[in-house]
């Protein structure tokens, strides 16, 4: 399978724990994102990684999130101790940047739906 | 925050027509892309058009770009049951760091 994977796609949780979600991107991006999206509105950007470096963050991150991508390969995001705000479709897309690629067009997940109780 | 807005919100259509999906923005940008969401799943990429082109064709799909409006619309012809999905628009900021949505425009495509 050459595209972006996620896991787990469904996470139901107790307000108070953490979670941890996983995106593995298509194998030859440099780029990967991670946005938030809720019924009935956009995605909305998280962060996003070139390589192994974080080079953005959105002030919708608060510090209960953190995300990592170690290697510059498959990522994860963090959320401790949820609230029921946090209850969204998490979605991670990949994308190749430089030469001839500069058009930023993502590559997206099936995504990973979060339910805080 | 949303970059923009999309209009209308919500599109039902019959089986054949043409279904015009528009996009407001409000900051420059290098090139607009269009996505589309079946319910629960990902995005899926339809058509980029840079901020020097004024129209672009892809099968069923013609998008148009207004820059001094900061307006795009995507024209779906003959439209097909299948259509039936979320649009959103997205603008690439110069030096294409992310891509900023739209708030998506629903449509439905009876059969």
């Amino acid at each position: 399978d050459t595209g972006v994977s996620q896991n787990p796609r469904h996470k139901i949780t107790k307000r108070g724990q953490n979670v941890t979600f996983r995106c593995d991107p298509i194998s030859e991006h440099n780029r990967l994102y991670w946005y938030r999206q809720t019924l009935g509105q956009g995605p909305e950007f998280l962060t996003y990684f070139q390589n192994e470096a974080q080079l953005e963050k959105s002030r919708l991150l608060s510090d209960r999130f953190s995300a990592e991508r170690p290697k510059g390969s498959f990522s994860t995001l963090e959320i401790q101790r949820t609230e029921q705000g946090d209850s969204a479709m998490y979605l991670c897309a990949s994308s190749l940047m430089g030469g001839m690629a500069n058009t930023g067009e993502l590559f997206f997940g099936e995504g990973s739906r979060l339910t805080v109780l | 925050s949303q970059q923009g807005e999309e209009d209308p919100q919500a599109l039902s259509i019959q089986e054949g027509e043409n279904a015009t999906m528009n996009c407001s923005y409000k900051t420059s940008i290098n090139n607009l892309q269009w996505y589309r969401q079946n319910s629960g799943r990902g995005l899926v990429h339809l058509i980029l058009i840079r901020s020097n082109e004024r129209e672009k064709h892809s099968g069923r799909l013609r998008v148009t770009l207004d820059t001094s409006k900061k307006s795009s619309s995507l024209l779906i012809t003959a439209s097909r049951a299948a259509d039936t999905a979320s649009y959103f628009c997205a603008t690439a900021s110069p030096g294409f760091q992310k891509l900023v949505f739209g708030t998506g425009t629903r449509l439905l495509v009876s059969p």
